[in-house]
């Protein structure tokens, strides 16, 4: 079954690009009709979509988050990318990558999470 | 954008039934979706179109959707089901996924 890993700096200094990187394992990423996710929960708090990629490279992003957001894909290393610009300790989060059933938009797995910590 | 409204809270006895309401403008005419989210770990899809249920998740875990507000109902409740509970929605009109603000399911 396909399984989903977060990796990347737990780390980042105010005004720097947060970078993350989503291995998809057990599966092609390319393979049916799926998109690939980014999502964030910040402490104590609730989830907030950031935006999706399908494996075309066509991507679409929270309006809250667009001007910042990056989302690109590799389907050669079956990895998708998150890259966040000009980070504040607000963007400090945990971060997860999920797989996305094209259409109504359900999300399904989801990856283990990792902590991102916005701080100099 | 599009706002979905999940109480903060929701306590429940165990063996009794919990449900957990997802308010939204017309919600009915969307598909919902329901995670479950235990401490310190990722959400998991218990419930997708509205009251289907993904494979290994137990039969007690329903869901409905009509009019103003969805309902994910969880029957015969154990310990194991105290979690936070995550109403989501894809809008189409603006392509975009909305969560609600979450449920605090205790089991007293």
């Amino acid at each position: 079954q396909v399984q989903l890993q977060e990796s990347g700096p737990g780390l980042v200094k105010p005004s720097q690009t947060l970078s993350l990187t989503c291995t998809v394992s057990g599966g092609s990423i390319s393979s049916g009709s799926y998109y690939w996710s980014w999502i964030r929960q910040p402490a104590g708090k609730g989830l907030e979509w950031i935006g999706r990629i399908y494996t075309s490279g066509s991507t679409n992003y929270n309006p809250s988050l667009k001007s910042r957001v990056t989302i690109s894909v590799d389907t050669s290393k079956n990895q998708f990318s998150l890259k966040l610009s000009s980070v504040t300790a607000a963007d400090t989060a945990v971060y997860y990558c999920a797989r996305v059933m094209a259409g109504e938009h359900w999300f399904d797995p989801w990856g283990q999470g990792t902590l991102v910590t916005v701080s100099s | 954008s599009y706002v979905l409204t999940q109480p903060p809270s929701v306590s429940v006895a165990p063996g009794k039934t919990a449900r957990i309401t997802c308010g939204g403008n017309n919600i009915g005419s969307k598909s919902v979706h329901w995670y479950q989210q235990k401490p310190g770990q990722a959400p998991v899809l218990v419930i997708y179109y509205d009251s289907d249920r993904p494979s290994g998740i137990p039969e007690r875990f329903s869901g409905s959707n009509s009019g103003n507000t969805a309902t994910l109902t969880i029957s015969r409740v154990e310990a194991g089901d105290e979690a936070d509970y995550y109403c989501q929605v894809w809008d189409s009109s603006s392509d975009d996924v909305v969560f609600g603000g979450g449920t605090k399911l205790t089991v007293l």
